[in-house]
Protein backbone atom coordinates (compact mmCIF):
# COMPACT_ATOMS: atom_id res chain seq x y z
CA UNK A 1 0.00 0.00 0.00
CA UNK A 2 1.37 3.56 -0.73
CA UNK A 3 1.92 5.49 2.55
CA UNK A 4 1.08 9.46 2.12
CA UNK A 5 3.25 11.95 4.69
CA UNK A 6 2.21 15.16 4.97
CA UNK A 7 4.66 17.99 6.73
CA UNK A 8 4.59 19.79 8.43
CA UNK A 9 1.18 18.75 11.06
CA UNK A 10 0.99 22.49 11.86
CA UNK A 11 1.72 25.12 10.09
CA UNK A 12 0.93 28.89 12.02
CA UNK A 13 0.88 31.03 8.96
CA UNK A 14 0.92 35.14 8.61
CA UNK A 15 -1.73 36.78 6.05
CA UNK A 16 0.01 38.78 3.07
CA UNK A 17 2.81 35.79 3.45
CA UNK A 18 3.60 32.60 1.63
CA UNK A 19 3.15 29.17 2.55
CA UNK A 20 3.89 25.97 1.35
CA UNK A 21 3.00 22.11 2.67
CA UNK A 22 5.19 18.96 1.66
CA UNK A 23 3.69 15.63 0.72
CA UNK A 24 5.63 12.85 0.10
CA UNK A 25 4.45 9.56 -1.16
CA UNK A 26 5.72 5.97 -0.63
CA UNK A 27 6.00 4.89 -4.16
CA UNK A 28 5.83 6.89 -7.95
CA UNK A 29 2.55 8.20 -8.34
CA UNK A 30 3.66 8.37 -11.95
CA UNK A 31 1.17 5.86 -13.87
CA UNK A 32 2.26 4.61 -17.00
CA UNK A 33 -0.06 7.05 -18.72
CA UNK A 34 2.13 9.81 -18.29
CA UNK A 35 -0.29 11.30 -15.96
CA UNK A 36 0.71 11.85 -11.69
CA UNK A 37 -2.34 10.99 -10.07
CA UNK A 38 -1.82 13.54 -6.84
CA UNK A 39 -4.44 15.56 -5.65
CA UNK A 40 -5.08 18.35 -2.97
CA UNK A 41 -7.57 19.22 -1.01
CA UNK A 42 -8.63 21.96 1.57
CA UNK A 43 -11.57 21.08 4.80
CA UNK A 44 -12.47 24.49 5.89
CA UNK A 45 -13.50 24.10 9.84
CA UNK A 46 -17.28 22.40 9.73
CA UNK A 47 -16.80 22.08 6.05
CA UNK A 48 -16.32 19.01 3.46
CA UNK A 49 -13.53 18.88 1.64
CA UNK A 50 -13.13 20.71 -1.52
CA UNK A 51 -10.74 20.12 -4.24
CA UNK A 52 -8.09 22.52 -5.04
CA UNK A 53 -5.12 21.17 -7.00
CA UNK A 54 -5.80 17.81 -9.36
CA UNK A 55 -3.06 15.74 -11.65
CA UNK A 56 -0.93 17.04 -9.06
CA UNK A 57 -0.48 21.16 -10.78
CA UNK A 58 -3.75 21.98 -11.91
CA UNK A 59 -6.29 23.98 -10.38
CA UNK A 60 -9.35 22.83 -10.18
CA UNK A 61 -12.26 24.84 -11.36
CA UNK A 62 -12.78 28.26 -9.14
CA UNK A 63 -9.49 27.85 -6.97
CA UNK A 64 -7.40 30.96 -6.98
CA UNK A 65 -4.67 31.52 -8.53
CA UNK A 66 -2.85 32.02 -5.02
CA UNK A 67 -2.41 27.85 -4.81
CA UNK A 68 -0.06 26.14 -7.12
CA UNK A 69 0.80 22.49 -7.25
CA UNK A 70 4.38 21.15 -8.18
CA UNK A 71 6.38 17.74 -7.82
CA UNK A 72 6.49 14.58 -9.63
CA UNK A 73 7.28 10.82 -8.47
CA UNK A 74 7.27 11.03 -5.13
CA UNK A 75 7.67 14.96 -3.99
CA UNK A 76 5.08 17.07 -3.98
CA UNK A 77 4.43 20.03 -3.06
CA UNK A 78 1.29 22.86 -2.43
CA UNK A 79 2.15 26.89 -2.13
CA UNK A 80 -0.16 29.32 -1.30
CA UNK A 81 1.57 32.19 -2.56
CA UNK A 82 -0.13 35.20 -0.16
CA UNK A 83 -2.26 33.84 2.65
CA UNK A 84 -5.69 35.03 3.25
CA UNK A 85 -7.48 34.54 6.58
CA UNK A 86 -10.17 32.51 4.77
CA UNK A 87 -7.38 29.96 3.80
CA UNK A 88 -7.30 28.31 7.11
CA UNK A 89 -8.20 24.60 7.69
CA UNK A 90 -6.87 20.76 7.05
CA UNK A 91 -4.89 20.52 3.44
CA UNK A 92 -4.58 16.88 2.62
CA UNK A 93 -2.64 15.17 -0.23
CA UNK A 94 -4.04 12.17 -2.18
CA UNK A 95 -2.73 9.88 -4.52
CA UNK A 96 -5.25 7.83 -6.96
CA UNK A 97 -2.27 6.09 -8.81
CA UNK A 98 -3.73 3.08 -6.76
CA UNK A 99 -6.39 2.58 -4.49
CA UNK A 100 -7.02 6.09 -3.02
CA UNK A 101 -4.95 7.38 0.20
CA UNK A 102 -5.31 10.42 1.78
CA UNK A 103 -1.94 11.58 3.45
CA UNK A 104 -2.51 12.59 7.70
CA UNK A 105 -3.46 16.64 6.65
CA UNK A 106 -1.48 19.55 7.57
CA UNK A 107 -3.48 22.02 9.71
CA UNK A 108 -2.96 26.03 8.54
CA UNK A 109 -4.00 28.37 11.08
CA UNK A 110 -3.18 31.85 11.29
CA UNK A 111 -0.85 33.68 13.78
CA UNK B 1 -24.80 23.50 -9.74
CA UNK B 2 -24.55 19.42 -8.69
CA UNK B 3 -25.73 18.55 -5.77
CA UNK B 4 -25.07 15.52 -3.64
CA UNK B 5 -27.14 14.87 0.11
CA UNK B 6 -26.22 11.83 1.76
CA UNK B 7 -29.08 10.07 3.59
CA UNK B 8 -29.67 7.20 6.12
CA UNK B 9 -29.56 6.81 9.84
CA UNK B 10 -27.27 8.14 12.18
CA UNK B 11 -27.41 5.82 14.70
CA UNK B 12 -26.94 2.06 13.67
CA UNK B 13 -26.39 -0.72 16.27
CA UNK B 14 -23.30 -3.07 16.16
CA UNK B 15 -22.69 -5.84 14.00
CA UNK B 16 -25.69 -4.57 12.20
CA UNK B 17 -25.65 -3.02 8.63
CA UNK B 18 -24.87 0.70 7.59
CA UNK B 19 -26.74 1.32 4.89
CA UNK B 20 -26.44 4.70 3.27
CA UNK B 21 -27.76 6.72 0.03
CA UNK B 22 -26.14 9.62 -1.97
CA UNK B 23 -29.10 11.92 -3.84
CA UNK B 24 -27.85 13.39 -6.53
CA UNK B 25 -29.29 16.57 -7.91
CA UNK B 26 -28.60 19.42 -11.01
CA UNK B 27 -27.13 17.01 -12.72
CA UNK B 28 -27.39 13.47 -14.59
CA UNK B 29 -25.22 10.66 -12.22
CA UNK B 30 -24.89 8.79 -15.74
CA UNK B 31 -21.95 10.46 -16.84
CA UNK B 32 -18.66 9.20 -17.30
CA UNK B 33 -17.35 9.91 -13.50
CA UNK B 34 -17.00 7.68 -10.84
CA UNK B 35 -19.27 8.02 -7.63
CA UNK B 36 -17.56 7.48 -4.13
CA UNK B 37 -17.84 7.63 -0.11
CA UNK B 38 -14.90 8.92 1.87
CA UNK B 39 -15.64 8.85 5.62
CA UNK B 40 -13.96 10.80 8.59
CA UNK B 41 -13.81 9.59 12.16
CA UNK B 42 -14.17 12.00 14.91
CA UNK B 43 -11.28 14.52 14.72
CA UNK B 44 -9.26 11.89 12.89
CA UNK B 45 -8.47 12.50 8.50
CA UNK B 46 -10.01 11.31 5.48
CA UNK B 47 -10.21 7.51 4.50
CA UNK B 48 -11.82 6.28 1.18
CA UNK B 49 -14.25 3.50 1.44
CA UNK B 50 -14.99 3.02 -2.25
CA UNK B 51 -16.51 3.46 -5.81
CA UNK B 52 -18.59 3.23 -8.76
CA UNK B 53 -18.50 3.64 -12.11
CA UNK B 54 -21.98 4.93 -13.81
CA UNK B 55 -21.71 1.33 -15.65
CA UNK B 56 -21.76 -0.18 -11.98
CA UNK B 57 -17.91 -0.72 -12.00
CA UNK B 58 -16.92 -0.75 -8.32
CA UNK B 59 -13.49 0.03 -6.75
CA UNK B 60 -13.03 -0.78 -2.65
CA UNK B 61 -10.45 0.02 -0.04
CA UNK B 62 -9.12 -3.10 0.29
CA UNK B 63 -9.18 -2.86 3.90
CA UNK B 64 -12.80 -2.34 3.81
CA UNK B 65 -13.55 -4.39 0.87
CA UNK B 66 -14.86 -7.62 2.64
CA UNK B 67 -17.80 -5.38 4.15
CA UNK B 68 -18.30 -2.99 1.43
CA UNK B 69 -20.58 -2.97 -1.05
CA UNK B 70 -21.93 0.45 -3.30
CA UNK B 71 -24.54 0.11 -5.89
CA UNK B 72 -25.76 2.65 -8.06
CA UNK B 73 -29.32 3.41 -9.55
CA UNK B 74 -29.17 5.63 -12.54
CA UNK B 75 -32.76 5.83 -12.78
CA UNK B 76 -33.28 7.30 -9.64
CA UNK B 77 -30.03 9.51 -9.88
CA UNK B 78 -28.13 7.94 -6.94
CA UNK B 79 -25.82 5.84 -5.02
CA UNK B 80 -26.05 3.51 -2.10
CA UNK B 81 -23.08 2.68 0.55
CA UNK B 82 -23.86 -0.73 2.45
CA UNK B 83 -20.78 -1.62 5.43
CA UNK B 84 -21.73 -4.43 7.17
CA UNK B 85 -21.11 -5.99 10.67
CA UNK B 86 -20.34 -2.57 12.04
CA UNK B 87 -18.37 -1.42 15.10
CA UNK B 88 -17.69 1.50 16.88
CA UNK B 89 -14.26 2.10 14.77
CA UNK B 90 -16.60 2.73 12.26
CA UNK B 91 -18.25 5.98 13.44
CA UNK B 92 -17.54 8.33 11.40
CA UNK B 93 -19.26 11.85 9.00
CA UNK B 94 -19.57 9.59 5.79
CA UNK B 95 -19.43 11.85 2.54
CA UNK B 96 -20.20 10.95 -1.11
CA UNK B 97 -18.43 12.68 -3.81
CA UNK B 98 -18.23 13.08 -7.45
CA UNK B 99 -14.85 11.77 -9.06
CA UNK B 100 -13.23 12.36 -12.12
CA UNK B 101 -12.34 9.32 -14.32
CA UNK B 102 -10.68 8.09 -12.24
CA UNK B 103 -10.55 8.07 -8.36
CA UNK B 104 -9.66 11.47 -7.76
CA UNK B 105 -10.32 14.80 -8.70
CA UNK B 106 -13.30 14.80 -6.58
CA UNK B 107 -15.03 17.93 -7.51
CA UNK B 108 -18.36 17.78 -5.79
CA UNK B 109 -18.89 16.38 -1.70
CA UNK B 110 -21.87 15.75 -0.39
CA UNK B 111 -22.40 17.81 3.56
CA UNK B 112 -21.69 14.82 5.27
CA UNK B 113 -23.82 12.60 7.87
CA UNK B 114 -22.81 11.69 11.13
CA UNK B 115 -23.68 7.99 11.69
CA UNK B 116 -22.45 6.89 15.35
CA UNK B 117 -22.31 3.15 15.62
CA UNK B 118 -23.57 2.35 19.45
CA UNK B 119 -26.14 0.11 21.50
Amino acid sequence: DIVMTQSPLSLPVTPGEPASISCRSSQSLLHSNGYTYLDWYLQKPGQSPQLLIYLASNRASGVPDRFSGSGSGTDFTLKISRVEAEDVGVYYCMQGVESPVFGGGTKVEIK
Amino acid sequence: QLQLQESGPGLVKPSETLSLTCIVSGGSINTNNNWGWIRQAPGKGLEWIGSIHNTGITYYNPSLKSRVTISIDTSRNQFSLKLTSVTAADTAVYYCARHGQWLGRSDFWGQGTLVTVSS
